[in-house]
């Protein structure tokens, strides 16, 4: 198994560009999450899917930043446009939901995003 | 709502002593999941173990161990005779309990094992 694959690695890019991160779950995974890690808030939750539908976006900083999940094999959070201030990893993961319990997620390898 | 505090942030001990990272929790449910991820200087984010607040028995993987008490709402972590590699930032985390729960992370605990 591949585990859960993101996309780019790292990022750089300057304030005011669009940013596209991309992320691909562990096949058979049916629940998707996206999580921003800095060193003042630590590890946020900014959104997640269950079978391609979000059901939490509470945590994603303002609009600015949207995601979507066209399929159960492929989601994308972007940025536009990005400031400075929006510098972080973000970590996709995933986990199957099918036992209907709380399960341990599996993380991506992040995208390392600077915005100069 | 569902929190949870890892009041340590740094730890930096001796190689093979003993070390352990505390993680206290707040939720309504009575029914929920406890998690501990390690988070090595490579950045990926390793799952280490999952409890359900039904199981209070601690456990124990090699030189890993963990203490969950209900009753103070702790899920301490124990590494015995710490090794270099155990090195990390580790997190506590806090999940619901159906299938559309999320996990709610502490912020971390950045342990420094020195030779």
């Amino acid at each position: 198994d591949a585990g859960v694959i993101q996309s780019p690695r790292h990022e750089v890019t300057e304030m005011g560009q669009e940013v596209t991160l991309r992320c691909k779950p562990i096949s058979g995974h049916n629940s998707l999450f996206w999580y921003r890690q800095t060193m003042m808030r630590g590890l946020e939750l900014l959104i997640y899917f269950n079978n391609n539908v979000p059901i939490d976006d509470s945590g994603m900083p303002e609009d600015r930043f949207s995601a979507k999940m066209p399929n159960a094999s492929f989601s994308t959070l972007k940025i536009q446009p990005s400031e400075p201030r929006d510098s972080a990893v973000y970590f996709c993961a995933s986990r199957s939901t099918l036992r209907g319990i709380s399960e341990k997620l599996f993380f991506g390898s992040g995208t390392q995003l600077s915005v100069l | 709502a569902q929190k949870v505090t890892q009041a340590q942030t740094e730890i930096s001990v001796v190689e093979k002593e003993d070390v352990t990272l505390d993680c206290v929790y707040e939720t309504r449910d009575t029914t929920y999941y406890l998690f501990w991820y390690k988070q090595p200087p490579s950045g990926e984010l390793v799952f280490l173990i999952r409890r359900n607040s039904f199981d209070e028995q601690n456990e124990i993987s090699g030189r890993y161990s963990w203490n969950f008490q209900k009753s103070t709402s702790s899920f301490n972590f124990t590494i015995t005779a710490s090794q270099v590699v155990d090195s990390a930032v580790y997190f506590c985390a806090l999940s619901g309990p159906g299938a559309n729960s999320k996990l709610t992370f502490g912020k971390g605990i950045t342990l420094s094992v020195r030779p």
